[in-house]
């Protein structure tokens, strides 16, 4: 199947700082990419639809000054969680549709973000 | 409104079969989805169902589907050690937006 990279792994940082997490599609072009937030023993809670070439959608309830997302290349999407704070540790993980019959989207291997 | 449960805990025998149900509430979704997490890891897609089928089975996977009820199913024949995961259920629709709403997963346990 398709393959979706993500880059951090892990990352920890203090209070203040910004963090950015790269999401790209490795073989195949992706014009949209989703950010999903991922509470412990919780469900995938989408946070934003990622366009190429155009500005984010975010979901209700989520901040767009604080989750900045960047559409960059139909291979590369960026997520930057700017002036991080505690609540903000999380797991993200983004995913890509394949567009075909399906739109079956394949998901990244996951960052996770520790805020000191 | 969009709506998927599950069950949140499954523990099963090696060797025994399990099945995880999942209900969604949109009837208009257009295929239904099975991923699975391991630990520290990001989602793999299992297998999924387009909603005008009712079964599809792919090896020891199989996929039952009632969209009369809304119950989506996965059984897992002979469930070995390496199936203990979590699982989510999800629907979505078919299009360029494709946004996938995902119950809250089931973990499964399996023991010797």
């Amino acid at each position: 199947g398709a393959v979706v990279s993500q880059h951090p792994s892990r990352v920890i940082c203090k209070s203040g700082t910004s963090v950015k997490i790269e999401c790209r599609s490795l073989d195949f072009q992706a014009t949209t990419m989703f950010w999903y937030r991922q509470f412990p023993k919780k469900s995938l809670m989408l946070m934003a639809t990622s366009n190429e070439g155009s500005k984010a959608t975010y979901e209700q309830g989520v901040e767009k000054d604080k989750f900045l997302i960047n559409h960059a290349s139909l291979t590369l999407s960026t997520l930057t969680v700017t002036s991080a704070h505690p609540e903000d540790s999380s797991f993200y993980i983004c995913s890509a549709p394949v567009q075909g019959s399906t739109d079956t989207q394949y998901f990244g291997p996951g960052t996770r973000l520790t805020v000191l | 409104g969009e709506d998927v449960e599950q069950s949140l805990f499954l523990s099963v025998r090696e060797g025994d079969s399990s099945v995880i149900n999942c209900t969604y509430t949109d009837s208009s979704s257009t295929y239904l989805y099975w991923y699975k997490q391991e630990p520290g890891a990001g989602l793999q897609l299992l297998t999924y169902i387009f909603s005008n089928m009712d079964m599809k089975q792919d090896q020891r996977l199989t996929v039952l589907l009632n969209k009369k009820d809304k119950h989506l199913s996965l059984r897992i024949a002979d469930t070995q050690t390496g199936d203990s995961a979590i699982y989510f259920c999800a629907e979505g629709k078919r299009g360029g937006y494709n946004k996938l709403i995902f119950g809250a997963g089931t973990r499964l346990a399996v023991h010797p």
